[in-house]
Formats: structure tokens, C-alpha cells, sequence
């Protein structure tokens, strides 16, 4: 497979609880971004990584959201003590070294905090 | 504050028609302008881009214009089907320094009626 993959692809939790998701880029993509989508929205920027190092964070991301992608591959998106406002599409995409302003976006992994 | 303006939020057109997506931006140092196509339950694809140095690009039936003097870029897509319903999102970059973060419009969905 060579396209950006998620998982989990849908996740339901109870507030208060702790969830992590995972992204594997396409294979030889360097930089890696996490966005947030809610229903009738654009993806949002949240943080974004070239190879281990994350470079940048949005302030959308609180101290309850903690990223790593701690061999440049694959990376993990974990939200503490979820709330209800947490609900959305997460979306993770991938771009080359050689063409960097192009993102290939996963599938997705829709949370529900109820 | 969104940085980038899309309009209709949703179009209703019957097949074979023209389907037209208008976006404005207020920040000149955008230089790269992709189209993304999202279905339901999935994640953005990329559908077409441009850059400011061109006035318009052509790919099948979906065509992007863009006026630099006037900030706005447009998605024109052509003989429509019913497959092309889906929501459409415009996007900008600043490649030089925003480090690959996308500032995407708000979505228009469209509907192609047979």
C-alpha cells in the first residue's frame, strides 16, 4: 500500500479517558502533519514533523495533546483527559523531500467523546 | 481568523454543467494553491495546484484560475457527474516559511444531480 494509513479509523470514548492514534506516512515522506477536521470545516493545523524533530505546533494543540514520531517513521497523536470539544476527523498527511508544499492526507481516525 | 475565504458553502449543479468555487486570500505571501476533493468518511485528496506565476492550469476537467492582483483563485469544474459530488476545499501555502502548514477554506460541497 502506498498511501498514507490511520488507525485507528474510528474511536469512541468516554470523557475524561486517554486515546492514541497512529499514522504511517508514505514510505520515504519525510515531514509529517497532524491537522483537525470538524463537521462543516477545513482540516486545522496542529503540529508537524520533519523526520523525529517536530518543528511546529499550533496553539489549537493544548497541553492535553502530545505528538512523537520517534524514528522519523510512523508517529503517534495521544489526547489526555479527552472532552467533548475533542470530537473530530484527525487527520494525518505526508509530504517528499523533493516536493514538500504537496500532502498526501490519510484516511483519517473520527473520535467521538461522549 | 481564517485566512482563506471560500464561497459558495455548498452548489447545486445538474450533470453535464459547470461547477465554479471562488477563494480570496489576504496574505501575499502565499505561493502554492492546491484543490483537495474529500468524500464522506474520508480524508482530502489532491485534486489540482497552482502556483501565482500562472494565470491558469488545466487538468481534465478541472480547470484553476487564479488573479494574483486580486488575491482570489477560482475552481472550475467542467461537464460535471454525478461522481464529482463531494466537498472541495481550496488551500494555500507559504512555502518559504510556514513549514508545509495548509491554511484551507471553510469547504464547498457540491452536488451533481443526473
Amino acid at each position: 500500500d502506498t498511501g498514507v494509513s490511520q488507525d485507528p479509523r474510528h474511536k469512541i470514548t468516554k470523557r475524561g479517558q486517554n486515546v492514541t492514534f497512529r499514522c504511517d506516512p508514505i514510505s520515504e515522506h519525510n515531514r509529517l502533519y497532524w491537522y483537525r477536521q470538524t463537521l462543516g470545516q477545513g482540516p486545522e493545523f496542529l503540529t508537524y514533523f520533519q523526520n523525529e524533530a517536530q518543528l511546529e505546533k499550533s496553539r489549537l494543540l493544548s497541553d492535553r495533546f502530545s505528538a512523537e514520531r520517534p524514528k522519523g517513521s510512523f508517529s503517534t497523536l495521544e489526547i489526555q483527559r479527552t472532552e467533548q470539544g475533542d470530537s473530530a476527523m484527525y487527520l494525518c498527511a505526508s509530504s517528499h523531500p523533493g516536493q514538500q508544499e504537496t500532502q498526501y492526507f490519510g484516511p483519517g481516525t473520527r473520535l467521538l467523546v461522549l | 481568523q481564517q485566512q482563506v475565504k471560500q464561497s459558495p458553502q455548498s452548489l447545486i449543479v445538474q450533470k453535464g454543467g459547470i461547477s465554479i468555487i471562488n477563494c480570496a486570500y489576504e496574505n501575499t505571501a502565499f505561493d502554492y494553491f492546491p484543490w483537495y476533493q474529500q468524500f464522506p468518511g474520508k480524508g482530502p485528496a489532491l485534486l489540482i495546484a497552482i502556483r501565482p506565476d500562472v494565470s491558469e492550469k488545466k487538468e481534465g476537467r478541472f480547470t484553476i484560475s487564479f488573479n494574483k492582483s486580486a488575491k482570489q483563485f477560482s475552481l472550475h469544474i467542467m461537464d460535471s457527474q454525478p461522481g464529482d459530488s463531494a466537498t472541495y476545499f481550496c488551500a494555500a501555502i507559504s512555502t518559504p516559511d510556514s513549514w508545509g502548514k495548509l491554511q484551507f477554506g471553510a469547504g464547498t460541497q457540491v452536488v451533481v444531480t443526473p
